[in-house]
């Protein structure tokens, strides 16, 4: 079975400041990772995801997530928060990188961005 | 990217009556659909995977009689929740994987309210 622990249910950041979120996972198989956003009352768009082509993966909004399996993690970060970027966030595992498999999600964050 | 509409975007009903929620991939072709269901302040947690032409699968917990999914052709799967109560209020999710994009896209949401 496959599951991700988001440290941190709400994350507040100063607007221009550095913004982690921590997501931990755990898989018996090679695990495909993604990070989506969503807003108030929304859908989820996807941020970026982890496919193992390359252990750092770039996304969309300046977004970025590192995979490190010896911490079995999946950060995602960004170098300076703006104010758009408050949202929930959540970390999800596959089986399959391809979108065709049904994803866990975790608990998601509650990112505030401080003026 | 491709799309994915679901509708209607919210919904109010009374104790004891149906309501359809609709799923479209408005771009492509999706043989399988998955519908989440969201609490306030939660994360999404899967229900159902609907399969073009044949049954869905639930997953464990699910009462496939109350939520019934018909996926009658390779761009709509519905979602009808019969005989509501309060306690069905929700968010629900549906999400098409798209082998194009290699990723899951998601509908808009629908906010559920049983009066």
């Amino acid at each position: 079975a496959q599951s991700v622990t988001q440290l941190g249910s709400h994350v507040s950041v100063s607007e221009g400041a550095l913004v982690l979120l921590r997501c931990n996972y755990s898989s018996s198989v090679p695990p495909y990772l993604f990070w989506y956003v969503q807003y108030p009352n929304q859908g989820l768009q996807l941020l970026l995801k982890y496919t193992s082509a390359a252990t750092l993966v770039k996304g969309i909004n300046g977004f970025e997530a590192e995979f490190k399996k010896s911490e079995t993690s999946f950060h995602l970060t960004k170098p300076s928060a703006h104010m758009s970027d408050a949202a929930e966030y959540f970390c999800a595992v596959s089986e399959s990188g391809f979108g065709n498999e049904k994803l866990t999600f975790g608990t998601g964050t509650r990112l505030t961005i401080i003026p | 990217g491709a799309v994915v509409s679901q509708h209607p975007s919210w919904v109010i009903c009374k104790s004891g009556t149906s309501v359809k929620i609709e799923c479209r991939s408005l771009d492509f072709q999706a043989t399988t659909m998955f519908w989440y269901r969201q609490f306030p302040k939660q994360s999404l947690m899967l229900m159902a995977t609907s399969n073009e032409g044949s049954k869905a699968t639930y997953e464990q917990g699910v009462e496939k009689d109350k939520f019934l999914i018909n996926h009658a052709s390779l761009t709509l799967s519905t979602l009808t929740v019969t005989s509501a109560h309060p306690e069905d209020s929700s968010f629900y999710i549906c999400s098409a994987p798209n082998r194009v994009y290699a990723e899951a896209f998601f509908g808009q949401g629908t906010r559920l309210t049983v009066v």
